[in-house]
C-alpha cells in the first residue's frame, strides 16, 4: 500500500503571496490532519477532515484554510503569507476513527522571505 | 483544554542501554488515547507505541515500552538496549475519545544514542 504523499516537497514565497498545498491519504483513510511544525514549538495542529467534512481546528488564523475532497485528497492554503508562516507543514492520514494511528507524510518545506 | 509537556528538550544514551523519556498531560476527560511517535532526522513520522487510558496494563513493544500513571498524568517511554537507529525526536501526544477527537502534541525530544 502506497503511504502518504505530499507535494510539494520544498517551496519558496515571499511575504504576502499564497501557497496551496497537497496531501493525498492511504487508500481507504478518510481522515486527514494538518500540522505546522516549527523548531521549539513542536507540531501544532491546524485541521482536520473527514469525509469531505472539517471536523476539528486548531488555533491559527483564518488565512490558514483547508478542503477535503471525495477521493480523501486534501488540500491546504496559506494566504498573505508571512515571515513567520516559514515551517514544515505534515499531512497524516488514518481511518479516522478516535485510537487510529496517525500516518504521516515527508512534510512540504515551506520557506517564506 | 488539554496540554501536553515533555520537558526534556534533548537526551543522550549510550548505545545498548536504557533510556526513559517523559511525558505529563493534563486533562479533564477520562477516557482519551495517548501515543509516542518517533521523526528520525529526515524521515517520516511513524508511530512508537499507543495506550488507551482506561487500559490499567502498560503498552509495550519489543524494546519500547510506556510507564502510565493516570492520575498522576504521567505517560513516558523506555527504550531499552538502545540501538543507533533509535536516535530521532520522539513526540508525545494525546487524542480525545470522545468529542471532535482532537490531536494534541508535545514540542518533543531529541535522543542521540552515542556509539
Amino acid at each position: 500500500k502506497a503511504g502518504v504523499t505530499q507535494t510539494p516537497r520544498y517551496l519558496i514565497k515571499t511575504r504576502g503571496q499564497q501557497v496551496t498545498l497537497s496531501c493525498s491519504p492511504i487508500s481507504g483513510h478518510r481522515s486527514v490532519s494538518w500540522y505546522q511544525q516549527t523548531p521549539g514549538q513542536g507540531l501544532q495542529f491546524l485541521f482536520e477532515y473527514f469525509s469531505e467534512t472539517q471536523r476539528n481546528k486548531g488555533n491559527f488564523p483564518g488565512r490558514f484554510s483547508g478542503r477535503q475532497f471525495s477521493n480523501s485528497r486534501s488540500e491546504m492554503n496559506v494566504s498573505t503569507l508571512e515571515l513567520g508562516d516559514s515551517a514544515l507543514y505534515l499531512c497524516a492520514s488514518s481511518l479516522g476513527d478516535r485510537g487510529d494511528e496517525q500516518f504521516f507524510g515527508p512534510g512540504t518545506r515551506l520557506t517564506v522571505l | 483544554a488539554q496540554t501536553v509537556t515533555q520537558s526534556q528538550p534533548e537526551m543522550s544514551v549510550q548505545e545498548a542501554e536504557t533510556v526513559t523519556l517523559s511525558c505529563t498531560y493534563d486533562t479533564s476527560e477520562s477516557d482519551y488515547y495517548l501515543f509516542w511517535y518517533k521523526q528520525p532526522p529526515s524521515r517520516q513520522m511513524i508511530l512508537v507505541i499507543r495506550q488507551e487510558a482506561y487500559k490499567q496494563q502498560n503498552a509495550t513493544e519489543n524494546r519500547f515500552s510506556v510507564n502510565f500513571q493516570k492520575a498522576a498524568k504521567s505517560f513516558s517511554l523506555k527504550i531499552s538496549d538502545s540501538q543507533l537507529g533509535d536516535a530521532a525526536m520522539y513526540f508525545c501526544a494525546y487524542r480525545s475519545a470522545r468529542g471532535t477527537y482532537k490531536y494534541i502534541f508535545g514540542t518533543g525530544t531529541r535522543l542521540k544514542v552515542l556509539a
